[in-house]
């Protein structure tokens, strides 16, 4: 079962721009993790944030958690074409047992 | 180092016919998990072994099972394929369950 979802599905922009993306989830969390697909591949971890953490960077990602509302958000600054890829959301719940339980995902597209 | 290999990249079955994924972890990295892919269901847990025991099934038929070997490979089987069990089959390896590496996944079509 899906954890939440993300906002918005799909998202085009111009490359330069910044991208943000939404997810929501319905439990307590460990850790909130967003990863990255390109073209149906493997997914790539870009950044993990703890329950106890509210903001965390790392170059051109900032992600926020904001666990009174159960959200998260991912802002990519300064959009390349190689950002193109689908963009998921996962949570590490206190309940999960070693699963991640993830949205539904976020396509992103960057126009040259 | 070497990521998550997964093999084979692709693969086509017949419906009723069984299949065997296998995933060869980040050396090191004691935890495996399987997920299931489709446009449908999105992203779905179906097992995760931490040295050779498994510790988390997820809600899917008895006809997918896993297995995690010594040094810790892993594979999973389908048995009597149908033809909703076509998607894309990733595997992931973590030292500690923060942050996971995954595979490039097998993409299964059964026909």
């Amino acid at each position: 079962s899906q954890q939440g979802e993300e906002d918005p599905q799909a998202l085009s922009i111009q490359e330069g721009e910044n991208a943000t993306m939404n997810c929501s989830y319905k439990t307590s969390i460990n850790n909130l993790q967003w990863y990255r697909q390109n073209s149906g591949r493997g997914l790539v971890h870009l950044i993990l944030i703890r329950s106890n953490e509210r903001e965390k960077h790392s170059g051109r990602l900032r992600v926020t958690l904001d666990t009174s509302k159960k959200s998260s958000s991912l802002l990519i600054t300064a959009s390349r074409a190689a950002d193109t890829a689908s963009y998921f959301c996962a949570t590490d719940d206190s309940d999960s047992n070693y699963q991640l339980i993830w949205g539904a995902g976020t396509k992103l597209i960057i126009k040259p | 180092k070497a990521g998550v290999t997964q093999t084979p990249r692709y693969l086509i079955k017949t419906r009723g016919q069984q299949v065997t994924l296998s995933c060869s972890p980040i050396s090191g990295h004691r935890s495996v998990s399987w997920y299931q892919q489709t446009p449908g269901q999105g992203l779905q847990f179906l097992f995760e072994y931490f040295s050779e025991t498994q510790r988390n099934k997820g809600n899917f038929p008895g006809r997918f099972s896993g297995r995690q070997f010594s040094n810790s490979r892993s594979e999973m089987n389908v048995s009597t394929l149908e033809l909703g069990d076509s998607a894309l089959y990733l595997c992931a390896s973590s030292r500690d369950n923060y942050g996971y590496t995954f595979g490039s996944g097998t993409r299964l079509t059964v026909v």
